[in-house]
């Protein structure tokens, strides 16, 4: 079956460490991969997904077909970052969208 | 543009009963889907429609359905309440499809079902 995990359900670091969100994926078709972002009091955002290979807000993705995972990245973690992120695979069979359980990350001053 | 908005926001029901939750997409954007969350969880996804067309259907049950109007709005329907059926209903909606084109999310109806 697809899925999405994300193993930690919150990482908490200090502003200006870098940051890594995990996410690992099971499909067995072309993956297509989304990171999206929930702030306090905001609504769910995108934040990139991999087709685009963008860099949004300093974070940047890479899709490992080998390892399955598609790993978030910030080399220097801002307060501001502090949020509710969300792995997502998309389905071509069936038009399905999967989320991960998400991670929340804290970034202390 | 106020962006994509859904009513109500928050819903009582009791089990066995139907609800209607309703979505307006933003402007010019032809695609709406439909999303579960259950307290501590990431988003299921229930539905996608496109120009008034159902699209893609996640793993939920038939009491859930769903349409897409001539002006691309959308309503959510689900029958018989059952207590677990009680979390945040999000709507999402974009120019096309979902996997080429950025979802637009609402801030969603909060349903308890007692």
């Amino acid at each position: 079956a697809q899925r999405v995990t994300q193993p930690e359900k919150l990482l908490s670091v200090f502003k200006g460490a870098p940051v890594e969100l995990k996410c690992n994926y099971s499909y067995s078709g072309s993956p297509e991969l989304f990171w999206y972002v929930q702030y306090s009091r905001q609504r769910l955002q995108l934040l990139l997904r991999h087709i685009s290979r963008e860099s949004i807000k300093g974070f940047t993705a890479d899709l490992n077909k080998g390892e399955t995972s598609f790993h978030l990245k910030k080399p220097f973690a801002q307060e501001e970052d502090s949020a509710m992120y969300y792995c997502a695979l998309f389905l071509n069979y069936g038009q399905n969208f999967v989320f991960g359980p998400g991670t929340r990350l804290s970034v202390l001053p | 543009d106020a962006g994509v908005t859904q009513s109500p926001t928050h819903l009582i029901k009791t089990r066995g009963q139907h609800v209607t939750l309703r979505c307006s997409p933003i402007s010019g954007h032809k695609s709406v889907s439909w999303y579960q969350q259950v307290l501590g969880q990431g988003p299921q996804f229930i539905f996608q429609y496109y120009e008034k067309e159902e699209r893609g259907r996640g793993n939920f049950p038939d009491r859930f359905s769903a349409r897409q109007f001539p002006n691309y709005s959308s309503e959510l329907n689900v029958n018989a309440l059952l207590l677990g059926d009680s979390a945040l209903y999000l709507c999402a909606s974009s120019l096309g499809g979902i996997a080429k084109n950025i979802q637009y999310f609402g801030a969603g109806t909060r349903l308890s079902v007692l």
